[in-house]
C-alpha cells in the first residue's frame, strides 16, 4: 500500500532559524509529490511540486525541497523561519491522477 | 473570480437532516475531489469525479452521495446528517497538465451536525 509519513507533528523552531519538515514515501513507482500549508482556518496552499524534473524543487516563500530516491525522503526546508510561516504543513504523493496520499500533517511553530 | 469556491462556508444542522454541499470550480479541469478534515486524520478522501458522470469512492464515503452532471459542479450531499460528519470539508479539482497534477482547494466549508 501507498503511504506517506510526516516524521513530526510538531515543530518549534525561533524567528530566523531554519526550517527543516520531513517527509518520506512508500513507493515502487515513480510519484509526484507536493507540500501544501494550512494557515489556521484557511484552505490548503500549494508551496512546491516535483514532478520529476529537477530534483531539488524551489517554492514560494523561500521554501524548497529536495527529492531523494534512494531515500524516498521529500523534506521541506527554509534557511530563515519568519513569524508568518507558523502554520500547518502537509506533504502529498500522488501517482496517477486520481489517487492523492496526505500525510497527517506537521504544525510548525515560530517563536519570536 | 476565477477559481475554486465552496457554499455554504459555515453550516449548522440538526441530526438525520440531509445537507448539500457545493462545489464549483472555474477552470473545467477533469478531476473533483471532496476531503474531510478532522483533528488526528489529517485530510481524508471521500469522493473523486474523473469527468463528468464519472464518481468513484474514497476512503470514507460512507453516508455521503455525489452527483456530477456538469463538469464545473460537485455537490456533496449527506443523505442523513450524523454528528460524527461535523468536520471541515474540502473540495479539490486537478487536471492533466505537462508541469503537474496538483490540487487546487477551496476555502472549505464547516459543517456541525448537532
Amino acid at each position: 500500500a501507498q503511504s506517506v509519513t510526516q516524521l513530526d507533528s510538531h515543530v518549534s523552531v525561533s524567528e530566523g532559524t531554519p526550517v527543516l519538515l520531513r517527509c518520506n514515501y512508500s513507493s515502487s513507482y515513480s510519484p509526484s509529490l507536493f507540500w501544501y500549508v494550512q494557515h489556521p482556518n484557511k484552505g490548503l496552499q500549494l508551496l512546491l511540486k516535483y514532478t520529476s524534473a529537477a530534483t531539488l524543487v524551489k517554492g514560494i516563500n523561500g521554501f524548497e525541497a529536495e527529492f531523494k530516491k534512494s531515500e524516498t525522503s521529500f523534506h521541506l526546508t527554509k534557511p530563515s523561519a519568519h513569524m508568518s510561516d507558523a502554520a500547518e504543513y502537509f506533504c502529498v504523493v500522488s501517482y496517477n491522477f486520481n489517487k492523492f496520499y496526505f500525510g497527517s500533517g506537521t504544525k510548525l511553530n515560530v517563536k519570536p | 473570480d476565477a477559481g475554486i469556491t465552496q457554499s455554504p462556508r459555515y453550516k449548522i444542522t440538526e441530526t438525520g437532516r440531509q445537507v448539500t454541499l457545493m462545489c464549483h470550480q472555474t477552470w473545467s479541469h477533469s478531476y473533483m475531489f471532496w476531503y474531510r478534515q478532522d483533528l488526528g486524520h489529517g485530510l481524508r478522501l471521500i469522493y473523486y469525479s474523473a469527468a463528468a458522470d464519472i464518481t468513484d469512492k474514497g476512503e470514507v464515503p460512507d453516508g455521503y452521495v455525489v452527483s456530477r452532471s456538469k463538469t464545473e459542479n460537485f455537490p456533496l450531499t449527506l443523505e442523513s446528517a450524523t454528528r460524527s460528519q461535523t468536520s471541515v470539508y474540502f473540495c479539490a479539482s486537478s487536471d492533466r497538465t505537462t508541469s503537474g497534477n496538483e490540487q487546487f482547494f477551496g476555502p472549505g466549508t464547516r459543517l456541525t451536525v448537532l
